[in-house]
């Protein structure tokens, strides 16, 4: 079974930093892009970050570039995102998806809540 | 950047046939998918490459996309479909994932 299980979210003050781990299982980690996707309260979904199959392509959503930075350890089977400098606007539910063909995001862990607040 | 437009709700009644659109600028030439979203959930892949249903995806949802919109038909609506729809597309120029705003349905 393809399976995707996120962790290291909670509560942060503004200005910290969290790291978000993507653990996954059932598939072929390393041939796969895997996406960074959020979600404020109540909001719609935001796209954060990607991350091809051997790192050689990674991209950002404008508004966590140049705080958020996306990484890929194939041996362990896992996906990661530091996040730096947070504001009360990173306040989200992160979900990490497994991406094919035609760019469809397949396969969603559960989410982790990052909340964001002094 | 590229954007997509939903509506924000779409109201059905029970067995009848729900639409929802999403417009994009030349949308047509770009693959679109669609995602259910249930409260409390992780959003599940309902329609792939405009068209297509991953498997365990009833029949009844269906998809087109052509021109400047893409739209999502749930024919015999059920009360289970009630949820929040995005459509989803990947603009090349930029290699960023762009989402609709999501459009909440309410079967009555």
């Amino acid at each position: 079974e393809v399976q995707l299980v996120e962790s290291g979210g909670g509560l942060v003050q503004p200005g910290g930093s969290l790291r978000l781990s993507c653990a996954a299982s059932g598939f072929s980690f390393s041939t796969y892009a895997l996406h960074w996707v959020r979600q404020a309260p109540g909001k719609g979904l935001e796209w954060v970050s990607s991350i091809s199959s051997g790192s050689s392509s990674i991209y950002y959503a404008d508004s966590v570039k140049g705080r958020f930075t996306v990484s890929r350890d194939d041996a362990k089977n896992s996906l990661f995102l530091q996040m730096n400098s947070l504001r009360d606007d990173d306040t989200a539910v992160y979900y990490c998806a497994r991406v094919d063909v035609w760019v469809e995001l397949d396969c969603w862990g559960q989410g982790t809540l990052v909340t964001v607040s002094s | 950047s590229y954007a997509l437009t939903q509506p924000l709700s779409v109201s059905v009644a029970l067995g009848q046939t729900a639409t929802i659109t999403c417009a994009g600028y030349n949308i047509g030439g770009k693959n679109v998918h669609w995602y259910q979203q249930k409260p409390g959930q992780a959003p599940v892949l309902v329609i792939y490459r405009d068209t297509n249903r991953p498997s365990g995806i009833p029949e009844r949802f269906s998809a087109s996309n052509s021109g400047n919109t893409a739209t999502l038909t749930i024919s015999r609506a059920q009360g289970g479909d009630e949820a929040d729809y995005y459509c989803q597309v990947w603009d090349g120029s930029t290699g960023w994932v762009v989402f609709g705003g999501g459009t909440n349905l309410t079967v009555l």
